[in-house]
């Protein structure tokens, strides 16, 4: 099973939008809504901000909004603020395994 | 709420053996499932396996046949061994759970660091 693919890096200034794009394919992505995303700050586990492809767990800020079509998943990050500046990973079901995403760099400029 | 407790930093020699801790605290395990995760330096996540709560463990083809997730019901703890030690598995290793049939991974262990080098 191969990892999603996400572009590397990402940034923006304060108050802007980003997204992140999560590319799979119709045995992961494609087949299964249940794409989830994991915020990771330098150090530290990985923290859930959304699952389900759209949900976001209590206490995540509704400035993290997620999406899919066909076999991308996006996260957005509206109102962009300096403690969003983390790595960010999405995760797929695939069968009776998981996947994840290669992971994205976000720096609030 | 479940909190994951795992256990602390390994130093081994290439070839040998590493057994990693998962402690729950705040329910049992048999109500959930637990995965293993790692994360080699500098690099992404990826996913080894997972013991589900009714006991059937399954594994990520990379680490079939050298890796093996075990539980002990009455400590409410799982452990995942990791054989045939490789400098490449240098890596920190978490624990995390998935409500059965949510397909999501909440809350994580601390992590552990595992450091493969003679």
């Amino acid at each position: 099973q191969s990892a999603l693919t996400q572009p590397p890096s990402a940034s923006g200034s304060p108050g802007q939008s980003i997204t992140i794009s999560c590319t799979g394919t119709s045995s992961d992505i494609g087949r299964f809504n249940y794409v989830s995303w994991y915020q990771q700050q330098p150090g530290k586990a990985p923290k859930l901000i959304i699952y389900e492809v759209t949900r976001r767990p209590s206490g995540v800020p509704d400035r993290f909004s997620g999406s899919k079509s066909d076999n991308t998943a996006a996260l957005t990050v509206s109102g962009l603020q300096a403690e969003d500046e983390a790595d960010y990973y999405c995760k797929s079901v695939a069968g009776s395994s998981f996947v994840f995403g290669t992971g994205t760099r976000v720096t609030v400029l | 709420q479940v909190q994951l407790v795992q256990s602390g930093t390994e130093v081994k020699e290439p070839g040998v053996s590493v057994k990693v801790s998962c402690k729950a605290s705040g329910n049992t395990f048999t109500n959930y499932h637990i995965h293993w995760v790692r994360q080699a330096p500098g690099q992404g996540l990826e996913w080894m396996g997972v013991m589900y709560g009714y006991g059937q463990t399954i594994y990520a083809q990379t680490f079939q046949g050298r890796v093996t997730i075990t539980r002990d019901s009455s400590t409410d703890t799982v452990y995942m061994e990791v054989n045939s030690l490789r400098s490449d598995d240098t890596a920190v290793y978490y624990c995390t759970k998935e409500t059965p049939r949510a397909y999501y991974f909440d809350p994580w262990g601390q992590g552990t660091l595992v450091t493969v080098s003679s």
